[in-house]
């Protein structure tokens, strides 16, 4: 139990264009996610947290009009990065907060998405 | 900012137990410690989590003294698939996971 999936798992796109990144608790229903992002040989950073049916608040630093997030239900939460340049090329991985029967309450990971923008 | 401190590498060889250590000083009363195994280019996965004393699962076991000012994940007879990165988070209900530099564990054989 406790399964979080993210769609695309790898994404290039040209500098200037809007790309939308996915994430799914597959069986379980999640009211918070949150999404980080991690560069190459460093830890990971949390960006925003993700609220179903409610705004996504931004950690410090974070550009909220360029990562537009959006949780409209409760299984699904969206991570747009718009007019996407080089230094935005990161890994972005999403997780979601869990109660399940039988799974520890904790935060689960998604696999992640590498987005190289050129 | 992170909570925790971790050492920043750690090596050992197959077979063998590894214990890593976390520095948590500022941990507050309500506040769980976590421990996440991280391959390149995954999501973090949850290896186990406590509060108090000892606790185990099937992969790890987690030590946390009375005073809860540090915790030392303890994993058995490692192998050279457990060569990642361990990260110790600690927060009250799981919603703010800053995380630290974690620990980058190699196993040789």
């Amino acid at each position: 139990g406790a399964v979080v999936s993210q769609h695309p798992s790898r994404v290039i796109c040209k500098s200037g264009t809007s790309v939308k990144i996915e994430c799914r608790s597959l069986d379980f229903q999640a009211t918070t996610m949150f999404w980080y992002r991690q560069f190459p040989k460093q830890s990971l950073m949390l960006m925003a947290t993700s609220n179903e049916g409610s705004k996504a608040t931004y950690e410090q630093g974070v550009e909220k009009d360029k990562f537009l997030i959006n949780h409209a239900s409760l299984t699904l939460s969206t991570l747009t990065v718009t007019s996407a340049h080089p230094e935005d090329s990161s890994f972005y991985i999403c997780s979601a907060r869990a109660l399940v029967a039988g799974a520890q309450e904790t935060q689960y990971f998604g696999p992640g998405t590498r987005l190289l923008v050129l | 900012l992170a909570k925790t401190t971790q050492p920043i590498s750690m090596d050992s060889y197959e077979g063998q137990e590894v214990n890593i250590t976390c520095s948590h000083n500022n941990i507050a009363t309500n506040d769980y410690i976590t421990w996440y195994q991280q391959f390149p280019s995954q999501g973090p996965r949850f290896i186990i989590q406590g509060y108090k004393t000892k606790v185990t699962n099937e992969v790890a076991s987690l030590f946390i003294p009375a005073d809860r000012k540090s915790s030392t994940l303890s994993l058995p007879r490692v192998s050279l698939s457990d060569t990642a990165v361990y990260y110790c988070l600690v927060d009250l209900n799981f919603n703010k996971f800053y995380f630290g530099s974690g620990t980058k564990l190699n196993v040789k054989p």
